[in-house]
Order: structure tokens, then C-alpha cells, then sequence
């Protein structure tokens, strides 16, 4: 078993949409929760990163952790076909200089109009 | 965009021959990864560095080497390359204390 899970989809919304994409871990030791997007035959780009639990907010994305749960999750409101990518999760430990990144599988979402 | 290139963009190569992929950053930033991307596997880090002649190994080292002269320059080599090795290899950078990392655009490398 992965240490973060993600499940592939694809996930396939129309216009508009509100999108809730999500990723579960087992290392309680996680501090820093990162989402990334990833167009076609393009390098991930980093969307917003949070720290232990709680929200962050950043236009029409949201992103939630859950430390108790071990689930954290994106959403993105008034969702458009520009959004269509892969989404990846991320966590890293933070401790003792200790960032790399431990990525999920990525969510493929597509958004049609 | 962070100043990140990778070279080659794609590579064909033979099977048994060496290959080196070469990742650039004009960041000074201290920490270097190496991940491969495969369909149903994602991000998988295969070696990283956390400065000049510091490296470890990742979830997927067998079969790669890597090296770091200066900071800037990150080298990946495939000693005998094989089939399995055909992927998209992403070069990433942090600086220190930051979870944020940086992508490269990706080196597309196929093994015949």
C-alpha cells in the first residue's frame, strides 16, 4: 500500500461544477499538505500548500487537511475547462530539514463545457 | 516560471547503452530530485541531493546514478539502460525550509 493514495478517475464535470478531489495517507507524521497541477506533457505546478489542519483558501480553489482523519482534499469552485489536468497531493515531514515531497497517483479531471 | 531546464527533452535510446539526463537550475536552491512519472504509479522519487556531492537514494534508485558537481547541475544516468526504464523523468527543486518544489518541464525517454 502507498503511503498517500489518490484515486486516478477520471473525473468528468460539466461547467461550472463545484470538484472535490481527495487523498488519504497513513504516515501521521505529514506536516506540510501540498496540491499540484499537471497539464498534458507538461511538469506539475505547485497550487497551494497548507500546513497540519485546516483550510486555505486561494481564488476559486480550497484546500482542506484533516490530521485526524488523514485525509485532505481540493476544491475547486465554478470549475472551467481550463482546469482540466491531473491533480497530485503531496505531503512532506518537515522535520529536520526533511521535504521531499511523497506524491498520490494523481486525479485526472476534466471539465467539459 | 522557476529556472529549471532539463536536457534532453526526449531521448530514443538502445537497450544496454548509458544514458545521462542533465537537470540545470539557475535558483540556487539546495535540494535536487529526481522522480520518474509512469501511467498508474505517479511521482516515484528515484535519487535527490541536498548539496553539492550530497546525495541519497529513492523509492526506485536500482539501475540510476546520479551526481552533483555544483549546485546548479543535477546529473541522472541510466548505467545500462532497459525497457523498464522508459518513462518521464522530472527533475524538481526546494529551497531550504520550504515544502514548495519546482518542476522541470520533463524528459520524455523511451528504451528500444
Amino acid at each position: 500500500q502507498k503511503e498517500v493514495e489518490q484515486d486516478p478517475g477520471p473525473l468528468s464535470v460539466p461547467e461550472g461544477a463545484i470538484v472535490s478531489l481527495n487523498c488519504t495517507y497513513s504516515n501521521s507524521a505529514f506536516q506540510y499538505f501540498m496540491w499540484y497541477r499537471q497539464y498534458s506533457r507538461k511538469g506539475p505546478e505547485l497550487l497551494m500548500y497548507t500546513y497540519s489542519s485546516g483550510n486555505k483558501e486561494d481564488g476559486r480553489f480550497t484546500a482542506q487537511v484533516d490530521k485526524s482523519s488523514k485525509y485532505i482534499s481540493l476544491f475547486i469552485r465554478d470549475s472551467q475547462p481550463s482546469d482540466s489536468a491531473t491533480y497530485l497531493c503531496a505531503m512532506t515531514l518537515g522535520t529536520g530539514g526533511s521535504y521531499i515531497p511523497t506524491f498520490g497517483r494523481g486525479t485526472s479531471l476534466i471539465v467539459h463545457p | 516560471d522557476a529556472g529549471i531546464t532539463q536536457s534532453p527533452r526526449h531521448k530514443v535510446t538502445e537497450t544496454g547503452t548509458p544514458v545521462t539526463l542533465r537537470c540545470h537550475q539557475t535558483e540556487n536552491h539546495r535540494y535536487m530530485y529526481w522522480y520518474r512519472q509512469d501511467p498508474g504509479h505517479g511521482l516515484r522519487l528515484i535519487h535527490y541531493s541536498y548539496g553539492v556531492k550530497d546525495t541519497d537514494k529513492g523509492e526506485v534508485s536500482d539501475g540510476y546514478s546520479v551526481s552533483r558537481s555544483k549546485t546548479e547541475d543535477f546529473l541522472l544516468t541510466l548505467e545500462s539502460a532497459t525497457s523498464s526504464q522508459t518513462s518521464v523523468y522530472f527533475c524538481a527543486i526546494s529551497g531550504t525550509g520550504s515544502p514548495e518544489a519546482f518542476f522541470g518541464q520533463g524528459t520524455r525517454l523511451t528504451v528500444v
